[in-house]
């Protein structure tokens, strides 16, 4: 069966820094990867996916993520955050049966000043 | 603007009582899925069906059951309520199953408290 793992439940960056978000995923068949984004009361927004077309997947609002096979991780990444990228992330990944998506415990981002 | 409505947004529920979440979509896509987001838990399925017509059981799907008579509509029913399905419930759709690239579109949530 398919898992993801996300390392943190909280990260709290200063305005400006580096966002580093970490997802590892367990699958016995090449994955299909995503990451979604969601802000308070609201539902979820894709971030971005993988697909197998290419290993470094830019996505919106300047996010990007790279796809390790060796290291079985999926992390996500923004050079410089932003006070409105506070949010909660979530890793997923889909299965190759019936394109249900497996969700990770989530990642609230905390952005100061 | 097109994408998925669920109703209601909130709900204050007797235990032991039936409730039905309404989830529509007019995207004419042709899977769609429910799940419930619990605090350190992530999203968990729920029931999942790829075509209309067709349903199957996800990660918890005990004390819910849904149906799929045509390709917009996929109410989540609970039978009887109890306090441990206090969650936030959200209602998605795919394009298509099979093709595991195809990401899933989401509701807004209904927001359900069991007490």
């Amino acid at each position: 069966a398919q898992s993801v793992t996300q390392l943190g439940s909280h990260v709290s960056v200063s305005e400006g820094a580096l966002v580093l978000l970490r997802c590892n995923y367990s699958s016995s068949v090449p994955p299909y990867l995503f990451w979604y984004v969601q802000y308070p009361n609201q539902g979820l927004q894709l971030l971005l996916k993988y697909t197998s077309a290419a290993t470094l997947v830019k996505g919106i609002n300047g996010f990007e993520a790279e796809f390790k096979k060796s290291e079985t991780s999926f992390h996500l990444t923004k050079p410089s955050a932003h006070m409105s990228d506070a949010a909660e992330y979530f890793c997923a990944v889909s299965d190759s049966g019936y394109n249900k998506l497996i969700f990770g415990a989530g990642t609230r981002l905390a952005v100061h000043p | 603007i097109a994408g998925i409505t669920q109703a209601p947004t909130s709900q204050i529920l007797a235990a032991g009582r039936r409730m039905t979440l309404r989830c529509t979509q007019d995207m004419r896509h042709n899977a769609m899925y429910w799940y419930r987001q619990d605090l350190g838990l992530g999203l968990r399925l729920i029931h999942y069906s790829n075509t209309a017509g067709t349903t199957g059981k996800g990660e918890v799907p005990d004390g819910y059951s849904v149906s799929r008579a045509n390709t917009d509509d996929f109410p989540l029913t609970l039978a009887s309520a109890v306090p441990s399905q206090t969650s936030v419930y959200f209602c998605a759709s795919s394009v298509r199953a099979g093709t595991a690239s195809t990401e899933a579109f989401f509701g807004q949530g209904t927001r359900l408290t069991v007490v």
